[in-house]
């Protein structure tokens, strides 16, 4: 059964710091990945989407690369700002069930 | 806006209550699904729905019942709920079902049982 896993849970930034946050998934067997922005009470927002081809896509300040033999993620921020604040949430397509699961995510705070 | 709407945005229900929860999109979509978030737990996929017709029932309870009239809306109708049911539910879209279509999220439904 395929796990995906998010660190760290909470981070917390001053404003224009570079950061890094961390996927991982437990089966290397996926269609795709995708990097999700969520706010508090709100929906999803999707970020940016890798296949499994793939190995980084690139959004403005955005970075996502994806090694998927090793099974990881990484999200680059540069330049972080306080609008960035929000919990970013790790998916992962399964193949075979086409199914999204994700991470339990990692909430950001940027303080200005 | 995603072109996913989902009402009401918060709902306390008690126990003994039945309810229904409404999603629509505005996309041309073909595919909608339910999922639920609850605190400190992954996001988890409850139903699916392709072309009006049931694909997944990810062992949900039956005091959870799934509607689908179109491809344009979903509902979730709710009775006898729990306290542990207490969640955010979300509905989301894509063009069909599978890996190659990007999957669009409403904002949520935030349900407390009491």
């Amino acid at each position: 059964k395929q796990e995906v896993t998010q660190i760290p849970a909470a981070l917390s930034v001053p404003e224009g710091e570079n950061l890094v946050l961390n996927c991982s998934f437990t089966d290397s067997a996926i269609y795709n990945l995708q990097w999700f922005r969520q706010d508090p009470g709100k929906g999803l927002t999707s970020l940016l989407l890798i296949q499994s081809s793939q190995r980084e896509q690139t959004s403005g300040r955005l970075n996502a690369s994806l090694d998927k033999s090793s099974g990881r993620s990484t999200l680059y921020i540069a330049a972080s700002q306080p609008g960035d604040s929000a919990t970013y949430l790790c998916a992962v397509t399964q193949g075979g069930s086409e199914k999204l699961v994700f991470g339990k995510g990692t909430k950001l705070t940027v303080n200005p | 806006e995603t072109g996913v709407t989902q009402t009401p945005r918060h709902l306390v229900m008690g126990m003994t209550n039945k309810k229904s929860l409404k999603c629509e999109q505005h996309l041309g979509h073909n595919a909608m699904y339910w999922y639920k978030q609850s605190a400190k737990k992954p996001l988890e996929l409850m139903f699916v729905y392709n072309f009006k017709e049931q694909t997944e029932n990810n062992s949900v309870p039956s005091r959870f019942s799934p509607e689908c009239p179109n491809s344009s809306h979903l509902f979730l109708h709710l009775h006898t709920l729990q306290p542990e049911d207490s969640a955010l539910y979300l509905c989301a879209s894509s063009q069909a079902f599978g890996s190659m279509y990007e999957q669009y999220f409403g904002p949520g439904t935030r349900l407390t049982v009491t």
